[in-house]
């Protein structure tokens, strides 16, 4: 049983740059949550996804920062022109979407440093 | 809107002693209470939560937390630590429908031999 998977575990990207994150929820979970731990503040919500639609955008960056979750593969976090600042550890968490589930399953995170 | 408060950053503490972990919130509706560990270069993994019944849940490792309605609380305790228990640990709160949590900024616990 396969946990939720994310990639790459580690990504380093010069300013200006983009990057991509991955994430793979676990099998049968319909919905992905994105976050963003920076060193001292703790996790702080970015975006909400289920297959398809964008349920709770709130957490994100008006600007250069996006996410998406196709019908088929894994779900996006895609961050424009990357600056110093979004230097942090991006995590995604499943969620199966039922009811009395409440539980979200995390990734292992990727490490974003922007040099 | 809800929002969790945990009050301490950082708790240093001895091997085999006592520990808690304070955890306050605040909500308008019914709340449903989690505590997620998350050990160094890893993820979040869910701890104990409350969602119903009685109010003093358990993990399977030791942890304890009591639900305390009138005092909004959900403190983490551990009647005596180990080094391996050394991490972070983040409160969260939960609406009822379990599709929205937030997350307090964490407490990092550190054990001492």
């Amino acid at each position: 049983n396969a946990g939720v998977m994310q990639n790459p575990r580690h990504l380093v990207r010069r300013r200006g740059q983009e990057a991509r994150l991955r994430c793979s929820p676990m099998k049968g979970h319909s919905h992905v949550y994105w976050y963003r731990q920076l060193p001292e503040e703790g996790l702080k919500f970015m975006v909400y996804l289920q297959k398809e639609n964008i349920i709770d955008e709130s957490g994100m960056p008006k600007e250069r920062f996006s996410a998406e979750f196709p019908k088929e593969g894994p779900s996006i976090l895609r961050i424009q022109q990357v600056v110093r600042g979004d230097s942090a550890a991006y995590f995604c968490a499943s969620f199966p979407g039922l009811a009395g589930s409440y539980e979200q399953y995390f990734g292992p995170g990727t490490r974003l440093t922007v040099t | 809107a809800q929002s969790v408060t945990q009050l301490d950053s950082q708790v240093p503490v001895f091997e085999e002693a006592p520990v808690e972990l304070r955890c306050n919130y605040s909500s308008s509706v019914s709340v449903y209470l989690f505590w997620y560990v998350q050990y160094p270069n890893q993820g979040l993994q869910l701890l104990l939560k409350y969602l119903s019944g009685s109010t003093l849940v358990e993990s399977i490792n030791g942890f304890e937390a009591e639900f305390n309605k009138s005092q909004t609380s959900f403190h983490l305790r551990k009647p005596s630590v180990h080094i391996s228990d050394t991490a972070e640990y983040f409160c969260a709160v939960s609406d009822s429908g379990g599709f929205k949590t937030i997350f307090g900024a964490g407490t990092r616990l550190f054990v001492k031999a």
